[in-house]
């Protein structure tokens, strides 16, 4: 079935520094992938998506990237603040292995010291 | 628009209990998927429903159950239950088939211990 490794597990920045977290996948006909953002007690919350067939797209100081051939997609988050803390899920669905349901990465525990 | 709820929040069980977990999708939505959370293994996919049929099933053994009502509530149940099913249990609604280019709405969760 379809793989999701998210990298890194932890991330720590400074207020004000940008903070970048990458996945890959292995379904290659995987067409939509979006980041979530979990804070403590709460369920997972979507930040943003891109679908495959667009290759960058931005939301104030989030920005996702995809690179199909490479199978990978990134999350960017700029001038990042204390309350941008929190677990940072991606994820793929869409594909021929995993189609109706999503596969998640493992989480990046992002934290930003002020 | 209410967002996606889950009943109840907080659940301690025993070994060998059955238990039965609730969530209402947001209104319109007809898709309503739950996964498993835990520290070691992440977002583990359990099964999705959409207009009361299972359509898609994660690799759970069949103590794990589900079913979804004609106004897209659903329940799952777990029965005989481990200490290793403590767990956080999240639902998630979508209007269509989950998954499929489709955005996914969580609710908070249901937090299942087991001792």
């Amino acid at each position: 079935g379809e793989n999701v490794e998210q990298h890194p597990s932890t991330l720590s920045v400074q207020e004000g520094d940008s903070a970048v977290i990458k996945c890959t996948y292995s379904d290659s006909a995987s067409n939509y992938f979006p980041w979530y953002k979990q804070e403590l007690g709460k369920g997972p919350q979507l930040i943003i998506d891109i679908r495959s067939n667009v290759g960058e797209k931005k939301d104030q100081r989030i920005a996702v990237t995809l690179n199909k051939t490479a199978k990978h997609f990134s999350l960017h988050i700029t001038e990042t603040q204390p309350e941008d803390s929190a677990v940072y899920f991606c994820a793929a669905s869409g594909g021929n292995t995993n189609a109706g349901k999503s596969t998640f990465g493992d989480g990046t525990t992002l934290t930003v010291k002020p | 628009k209410a967002g996606v709820t889950q009943t109840p929040r907080y659940l301690i069980k025993t070994r060998g209990q059955q238990v039965t977990l609730s969530c209402s999708p947001i209104s319109g939505h007809r898709s309503v998927s739950w996964y498993q959370q835990t520290p070691g293994q992440g977002l583990q996919f359990l099964f999705e429903y959409f207009s009361e049929t299972q359509r898609n099933k994660g690799n759970f053994p069949g103590r794990f159950s589900g079913r979804q009502f004609s106004n897209s509530r659903s329940e799952m149940n777990v029965s005989t239950l481990e200490l290793g099913d403590s767990a956080l249990y999240l639902c998630a609604s979508s209007t269509g088939l989950a998954g499929v280019q489709e955005t996914q709405y969580f609710g908070p969760g249901t937090r299942l211990l087991v001792l």
